[in-house]
């Protein structure tokens, strides 16, 4: 099994800030890598795909980064309704999530 | 644009089995590979259970929940059923179905349902 491990677990910041969250892949899985936010209460919702594709409706200051083992999701300014736990999920045959990051207000 | 909709709340006896269904609407039913995630109470951590596709009705599961997961589809009525069995404590989670996008977004997962919560207990 691929294991993704995210950092920080938290990341504590302020709007308008720029927020740097990180994914590892225990082995190379190329570009095959997802982001997801999540909000209380609802479904995750697909951010980032193929490591750096903006799904549709995604807003520009939401970008993705890395290849192999290595990815990062960067949020360029933080709004108000970003605040929120975001995972990394791995898209082998036999997908994988990470332990998330939640960014939270500072 | 697909969207899906999940029965409701279930609370279920130690042992017993419950049976998670997501119906799709606003496209069609073809050949999507709809998959099973499943997160512990307050937000835990997201576990992938498997998948199902809607044409075929072939599956593929986690290995963790082989000989307990049963993924079925009713293409009649555009549905898609998760059942598992032998439950415990440790099966108190919401469950969503989702789709995998294929090829137009790197098999990643565009549409979730709202989320089922299934609660066990004595």
């Amino acid at each position: 099994e691929i294991v993704l491990t995210q950092s920080p677990a938290t990341l504590s910041l302020s709007p308008g800030e720029r927020a740097t969250l990180s994914c590892r892949a225990s082995q190379s899985i190329s570009s095959y890598l997802a982001w997801y936010q999540q909000k209380p209460g609802q479904a995750p919702r697909l951010l980032i795909y193929g490591a750096s594709s903006r799904a549709t409706g995604i807003p520009a200051r939401f970008s993705g980064s890395g290849s192999g083992t290595d990815f990062t999701l960067t949020i360029s300014s933080l709004e108000p309704e970003d605040f929120a736990l975001y995972y990394c999920q791995q898209r082998g045959t036999w997908p994988t999530f990470g332990g998330g990051t939640k960014v939270e207000i500072k | 644009q697909v969207h899906f909709v999940q029965s409701g709340a279930e609370v279920k006896k130690p042992g017993a089995s419950v049976k998670v269904s997501c119906k799709a609407a606003g496209d069609t039913f073809t050949n999507y590979f709809l998959h099973w995630v499943r997160q512990a109470p307050g937000q835990g951590g997201l576990e992938w259970m498997g998948w199902v596709n809607s044409n075929t009705g072939s599956t593929n599961y986690a290995q963790r929940f082989q000989g307990r997961v049963t993924m079925t589809r009713d293409s009649s009525i555009s549905t898609v059923y998760m059942e598992l069995s032998s439950l415990t404590s440790d099966d108190t989670a919401v469950y969503y179905c989702t789709r995998d996008c294929g090829g137009d977004c790197s098999d990643a997962f565009d549409f979730w349902g709202q989320g089922t919560t299934v609660t066990v207990s004595s």
